[in-house]
């Protein structure tokens, strides 16, 4: 059963708090994505993984990182939050680069106060 | 400025009317798919469709590369097809994927 996982579901922090999120793929796929969603603005690519400890800004990535030490995980982190990195974040996953379908994990809801 | 246009932002339908959703784009791409999201929920792929035409049920994706479009159709519109639909374009360029910012569609009964 081909699955991207994530947690946790629903997060709360204060300002200023480390976050980490967690995303996990069971296809082996060598390309992961952390995305975030805003109203009005779609969705938005914070940073690209191409396989383990291959990883590539985005278009947003300033105000976080990632790593990717095993093929199947990826994780995002907001070093010191921001109220304005209140959002749901996806991850996806893909086998190739871009060219091929993503599939997506059922999203964080965070909330920054 | 936006590489993906989508249109229409929101579309209203009785069940049963056909609905046809567009997507442009402003630069070469070398994959295209849409999606499908709930309320609150993830997105769902709904068609890769990098170039031509596909079906599946009530839906039809078209992809004409030339004229840097694609549109998905949906015929016989019911209640369970409202949500936001999303299409994505892979940029030739980049390597990376852009997304528009959806169509939300709602039928009614």
């Amino acid at each position: 059963d081909m699955k991207v996982t994530q947690m946790p579901r629903y997060l709360i922090k204060r300002m200023g708090e480390n976050v980490l999120l967690e995303c996990g793929q069971d296809m082996s796929h060598e390309t992961m994505y952390w995305y975030r969603q805003d109203p009005g603005l779609g969705l938005q690519l914070i940073y690209i993984s191409y396989d383990v400890d291959s990883n590539s800004e985005g278009d947003i990535p300033k105000g976080y990182r990632v790593s990717r030490k095993k093929r199947e995980h990826f994780s995002l982190i907001l070093d010191s939050a921001k109220t304005n990195q209140t959002s749901v974040y996806f991850c996806a996953s893909s086998w190739g680069q871009g060219q091929d379908t993503q599939y997506f994990g059922p999203g964080t809801r965070l909330l920054v106060l | 400025g936006q590489q993906v246009q989508q249109s229409p932002t929101s579309l209203v339908l009785q069940e049963g009317e056909n609905a046809e959703l567009q997507c442009n784009f402003s630069t070469s791409l070398n994959s295209m798919q849409w999606f499908y999201q709930r309320p609150g929920g993830s997105l769902i792929s709904v068609f890769y469709n990098p170039s031509g035409t596909k079906q599946s049920g009530r839906l039809t994706s078209t992809t004409v590369i030339k004229e840097r479009r694609s549109s998905l159709h949906i015929s016989s519109s019911q209640i369970t097809d409202s949500g936001t639909y999303l299409c994505a374009m892979g940029s030739s360029n980049t390597n990376k994927v852009v997304f528009g910012t959806g169509t939300r569609l709602q039928v009614l009964p």
